[in-house]
């Protein structure tokens, strides 16, 4: 079975720097999806970024950014110019093709201003 | 469209009352999970449909636990004879096809077992 690791139960960042959340995973697949889920205090999930494991461009999206090492099978998530609402509980999450995703058991990212 | 819709947001029962939640997906998405999430993890997997079809089970998902999606739209999990480990959140989260686009998820419905 596929198993998501998040090393990393809590993070603290200042306002306005960068950070990085790490995320390991283990598969026996060559084709699959990752995800990074933001959950918020009011719980409701929301997608932030996605990667397909056959492509080697790293996702961007403003100012998240991963860094996809696939031989390594990590993903990491870098947050740039941290924001008060970038603050949440943060999972990552794996797709192989068969039932649904797989999650981490979450960062919980602390915005110092 | 709303979005995922799941009701109700909070539940509080006694232990050994059965309790039912109810998830309306995205209208236009044929796939519907369940989750469950426990205070400091993450959601772990419990069942999924594709329109009406339970397609696979965790086995998280004991006996006392039935979900049910008539018609492909809408789908209802129900707990029988709750406990105390029950206590969680409920999410419900839908998807066209695969989720490789990921899934929207609804808020959740928040069990309280006293």
């Amino acid at each position: 079975a596929q198993t998501v690791t998040q090393s990393q139960p809590e993070m603290s960042v200042q306002e306005a720097e960068t950070v990085t959340l790490s995320c390991t995973y283990d598969t026996s697949e060559s084709d699959y999806y990752l995800f990074w889920y933001k959950q918020p205090p009011s719980r409701q999930m929301i997608l932030v970024i996605r990667q397909e494991a056959y492509k080697q461009q790293n996702a961007t999206e403003n100012r998240f950014s991963v860094n996809f090492q696939k031989a390594a099978k990590s993903f990491s998530l870098k947050i740039s110019d941290s924001q008060l609402g970038d603050a949440a509980m943060y999972f990552c999450a794996y797709f192989g093709g068969a039932d649904g995703l797989t999650f981490g058991k979450g960062t919980h990212l602390i915005i110092q201003p | 469209d709303t979005g995922v819709s799941q009701n109700p947001r909070h539940k509080i029962t006694k232990r050994g009352q059965n309790v039912t939640f109810r998830c309306d997906p995205i209208s236009e998405h044929n796939r519907l999970y369940w989750y469950r999430q426990t205070l400091g993890q993450g959601p772990e997997f419990l069942t999924y449909f594709q329109n009406e079809a339970q397609l696979e089970k965790s086995r998280l998902l004991s006996d006392r636990f039935s979900a049910e999606r008539p018609k492909g739209s809408f789908s209802t999990l129900e707990i029988q004879r709750t406990e105390q480990g029950d206590s969680a959140m409920y999410l419900c989260a839908s998807s066209v096809g695969n989720p490789v686009y990921g899934y929207t998820f609804g808020s959740g419905t928040r069990l309280t077992v006293v």
